[in-house]
């Protein structure tokens, strides 16, 4: 089963701010949280990793709670283009033999 | 950097026949995957190796499914013999451990090959 918790898909209009919820209640204090997307007919592709501070990149914002237990992936300025789904997973920074599960994910809806 | 090279991109095959699938990971990394998606399972990883050695192959459904990993720049995934079930798109992601660092795990996923047995 999967480590993480996301709501099966979202809706949100073109150049609209789009929050991805994710939970990860029994993450350990080792596992990194990763986000992934998946266009139509690609394989995934990275778009941003974190392990406690909130982090930024060109793509998106990842911001972490406090307690690490939930994260949210933010898209600032969401267009067409990023219709697809949205996987959170966890990554093991140490014990090798977890693994690293994708679940369902959240396909995100934009509309125009 | 061309990325992960997987194939071919589409397969046809009839039931009870061999299929090879093929994946070039990225150039200097050292950790690859083997995925399967379809409408039902979701993605789910069959394989991992590391530095070229299987590390955990719980995922592969059934003998019929092997995989091999010869050297750093090639890995293969056989079917022998194809069922219709075995219809999926079959993902190559590579990936650099860092294990003295903790390392990030972050995977690179090759376009993958659509597998139909008839």
């Amino acid at each position: 089963d999967a480590k993480t918790t996301q709501p099966n898909s979202m809706e949100s209009n073109e150049e609209e701010p789009v929050h991805l919820p994710c939970n990860h209640s029994t993450i350990s204090g080792t596992d990194y949280i990763h986000w992934y997307r998946q266009l139509p007919s690609q394989g995934p592709e990275y778009v941003i990793h974190g392990l406690t501070s909130n982090v930024n990149n060109r793509m998106a914002s990842l911001a972490i709670a406090e307690d690490r237990k939930s994260s949210t992936l933010i898209l600032h300025r969401a267009t067409l283009r990023d219709a697809a789904v949205y996987y959170c997973i966890l990554t093991p920074r140490k014990n090798r033999d977890d693994k690293i599960i994708f679940g369902k994910g959240t396909r995100l809806h934009i509309l125009p | 950097d061309a990325g992960v090279i997987q194939s071919p991109r589409h397969e046809v095959t009839e039931m009870g026949q061999e299929v090879t699938l093929r994946c070039k990971p990225i150039s200097g990394h050292n950790s690859l995957f083997w995925y399967r998606q379809t409408m039902m399972r979701g993605l789910e990883l069959l394989i991992y190796f590391n530095n070229n050695v299987p590390i955990d192959d719980s995922g592969m459904p059934e003998d019929r499914f092997s995989a091999k990993m010869p050297n750093a720049s090639f890995s293969t995934l056989k079917i022998q013999p194809s069922e219709p079930r075995d219809s999926a798109v079959y993902f190559c992601a590579s990936s650099l451990i860092l294990s003295h660092r903790g390392g990030t795990d972050t995977q690179y996923f090759g376009p993958g090959t659509r597998l139909t047995v008839l």
